[in-house]
């Protein structure tokens, strides 16, 4: 079975700290895309990051950005200066080439930035 | 542009009835996946439709049942309503089946009592 594991259920950290959000995932596919979504409050997910899997080259967002270490089946979020605006839950999630691109998620980080 | 609309924004049935939720995506997009997300947990693929054809379902009763339409909105049907099925559910809309990365809407709460 395809999974994704995100050990840290809850994380708090102060305003312009940076924080890094952990994911394992497991899967025989060698071709995939990984994903970070945020979901506020108001409930809409949104996408933060995205990461192909043959490229070696770790994706970044402005203060976003990610360790993906392919051999490992790790894929870290680490935000840095962060805001409080970046109080949200944070899922990660994967979708093999082959699996018609569903998303497989993990069980998600809860994230409290602290003024 | 407007992003992915789905309504209504909140449902409460009774067991055993049945209910439509509604999905436009954003304009362009011709993939429509729907998703269930329980309270504390991250959401459960139920289907993706591309180009109004059903290319993948997840493991989900076939209570559930979906449809997408010419102009790639998109109905999640759920009949004889348990109390399990309360759950946000979440539409998502790409420009094709992929890793482009999905655009999700607000998501539709449903409670069933």
């Amino acid at each position: 079975a395809q999974t994704v594991t995100q050990s840290q259920p809850e994380m708090s950290v102060q305003e312009a700290e940076t924080v890094t959000l952990s994911c394992t995932y497991d899967t025989s596919e060698s071709n995939y895309y990984l994903f970070w979504y945020k979901q506020p409050p108001s409930r809409q997910m949104i996408l933060v990051i995205r990461q192909e899997a043959y490229k070696q080259q770790n994706a970044t967002e402005n203060r976003f950005s990610v360790n993906f270490q392919k051999a490992a089946k790790s894929f870290s979020l680490k935000i840095s200066d962060s805001q409080l605006g970046d109080t949200a839950m944070y899922f990660c999630a994967f979708t093999p080439y082959d699996s018609n691109y569903q998303l497989i998620w993990g069980a998600g980080t809860k994230l409290i930035i602290k003024p | 542009d407007a992003g992915v609309t789905q309504s209504p924004t909140h449902l409460i049935k009774t067991r055993g009835q049945q209910v439509t939720l509604r999905c436009s995506p954003i304009s362009g997009h011709k993939s429509v996946s729907w998703y269930q997300q329980v309270l504390g947990q991250g959401p459960q693929f139920i289907f993706q439709y591309y180009e109004k054809e059903e290319r993948g379902r997840g493991n989900f009763p076939d209570r559930f049942s979906a449809r997408q339409f010419p102009n790639y909105s998109s109905e999640l049907n759920v009949n004889a309503l348990l109390l399990g099925d309360s759950a946000l559910y979440l539409c998502a809309s790409s420009l094709g089946p992929g890793g482009y990365g999905y655009t999700f809407g607000s998501g539709t709460r449903l409670t069933v009592v």
